[in-house]
């Protein structure tokens, strides 16, 4: 079965840098790659796909990439805030299945 | 707009008490809904999925049970709660269209006592 692994360690950065955040991938290449955003006591928020035939997408301060040969997305938030401040999750949905299966989220903190 | 509403946001339950959660989306139609549970600093678990009106499929055997009496209804009940059953739990649809990005209710803290 798919497995998404994140890294469980808190990312610390300082305000205006570039929060880069990992999701790898085993098994079969999804079919595409969801990003989202949980904050405490709350419910994960959608915020950017990468489909498998893209290499990147923006939104905003938010870019997505998806390395097919490395199993592996990069999240990188620039500009970064303290209000950016979050866990971060990875879920890919493939295989010809209707569930996504997710990662376990990485906290971002970004100190003022 | 498409929205979903999730009740009650938090509950204390004595073990062997029953439980039901419950779940509505408004703005669509016949949506695929899910149940998920979050144990702290764990990863989402997938409970139960539905992709109409009665139609669950269960993803875990356990404790729980889901049903879909409407289209835009999911419900999680439990006839005794285990201490093993207190999590972050969390109805979720999916989209359609572009972005195939999943909705989540603002989910229920449930603590068995």
């Amino acid at each position: 079965s798919q497995k998404i692994e994140q890294n469980s360690e808190a990312l610390n950065i300082q305000e205006g840098k570039t929060a880069t955040l990992t999701c790898n991938y085993t098994n079969y290449s999804p079919a595409y790659l969801q990003w989202y955003r949980q904050d405490p006591g709350r419910g994960p928020v959608f915020l950017l796909l990468i489909r498998e035939n893209e290499k990147e997408k923006r939104k905003e301060r938010l870019k997505v990439t998806f390395d097919t040969t490395l199993k592996q997305s990069l999240f990188h938030i620039t500009a970064s805030q303290p209000a950016d401040s979050a866990t971060y999750l990875c879920a890919s949905r493939g295989g010809g299945s209707y569930i996504p299966t997710f990662g376990r989220g990485t906290s971002l903190i970004v100190h003022p | 707009s498409q929205t979903i509403h999730q009740w009650p946001a938090t509950l204390v339950q004595p073990v062997g008490s029953p439980l039901s959660l419950e779940c509505t989306v408004e703005g669509t139609s016949n949506p695929n809904l899910y149940w998920y549970r979050q144990a702290a600093g764990r990863g989402l678990q997938l409970l139960f999925y539905s992709v109409g009106i009665g139609q669950i499929s269960s993803e875990v055997p356990q404790n729980l049970s889901a049903s879909r009496p409407q289209d835009r209804q999911f419900i999680l009940s439990s006839k005794k709660l285990l201490l093993s059953d207190s999590g972050f739990y969390l109805c979720a649809w999916r989209g359609t269209g572009e972005h195939y990005g999943y909705t989540f209710g603002s989910g229920t803290r449930l603590t068995v006592v």
